[in-house]
């Protein structure tokens, strides 16, 4: 398993500003993800973040929206910059430990 | 992406009741998973199934992965409030990617 602590838990953010997340994993992983989640919906996957080279985005996500960083094999930030009240969402970190997925506890930000 | 059919959308059921829900796909999966959330909170894994067949118990919490590899499904017996919240399903393709339900609300009356 994969022990994973996501911070801020949860922010109010003002429409126009950026805020970044930070995601520690207590071991090293090979494959960090970041999700979203809107209210009421499943999971989205916004990005894979690969170690020492650009994320991976899924289609709809730009780096210029959501720049991740992943500095090594236990650490990774994801920025949602320039808010909007749509960007209002829980964002999750998670990994794969191989052929499973483990969450972090999730970042809930609410954008006025 | 593609999502994975989970059933049903929500349940309100009794205290003590028993839950059933489930997921299927045209895919095959050579994993499937199931998660808790509580609201606000990330998921939280509560079963890992990882051979067709596989039946597998967490406390009252039982599994399975079916034989044809397209479903799975999650079983709670004597339900109490605290089992409140939504339940995930999730697989992994022969791709290694992950797709998800699009989960089940749980509620129970005490």
């Amino acid at each position: 398993s994969a022990v994973i602590s996501q911070k801020p838990s949860r922010d109010i953010c003002q429409r126009g500003t950026s805020l970044t997340i930070q995601c520690q994993v207590d071991s090293q992983v090979t494959m960090m993800f970041w999700y979203r989640q809107q209210p009421g919906q499943s999971l989205t996957l916004i990005a894979t973040a690969n170690q020492g080279s650009e994320a991976t985005y899924e289609s709809g996500f730009v780096i210029d929206k959501f720049p991740i960083s992943r500095p090594n094999l236990t650490f990774s930030t994801l920025t949602v910059s320039n808010m909007s009240p749509e960007d209002s969402s829980i964002y999750l970190c998670s990994v794969d430990t191989g052929n499973t997925i483990y969450f972090g506890e999730g970042s809930w930000l609410t954008v006025v | 992406g593609q999502q994975l059919n989970q059933s049903p959308q929500s349940m309100f059921i009794q205290e003590g009741e028993d839950v059933s829900m489930n997921c299927t796909s045209s895919s095959i999966f050579n994993t499937w998973l199931w998660y808790k959330q509580d609201p606000g909170e990330g998921p939280v894994l509560l079963i890992a199934l990882y051979k067709a067949g596989e039946l597998t118990s967490n406390g009252r919490l039982t599994a399975q992965f079916g034989i044809t590899r397209k479903d799975s499904f999650l079983n709670i017996s004597a339900s109490i409030p605290s089992d409140v919240g939504i339940y995930f399903c999730a697989g992994l393709n022969n791709f290694n990617k992950f797709y998800f339900g699009s989960g089940t609300k749980l509620n129970v009356k005490p």
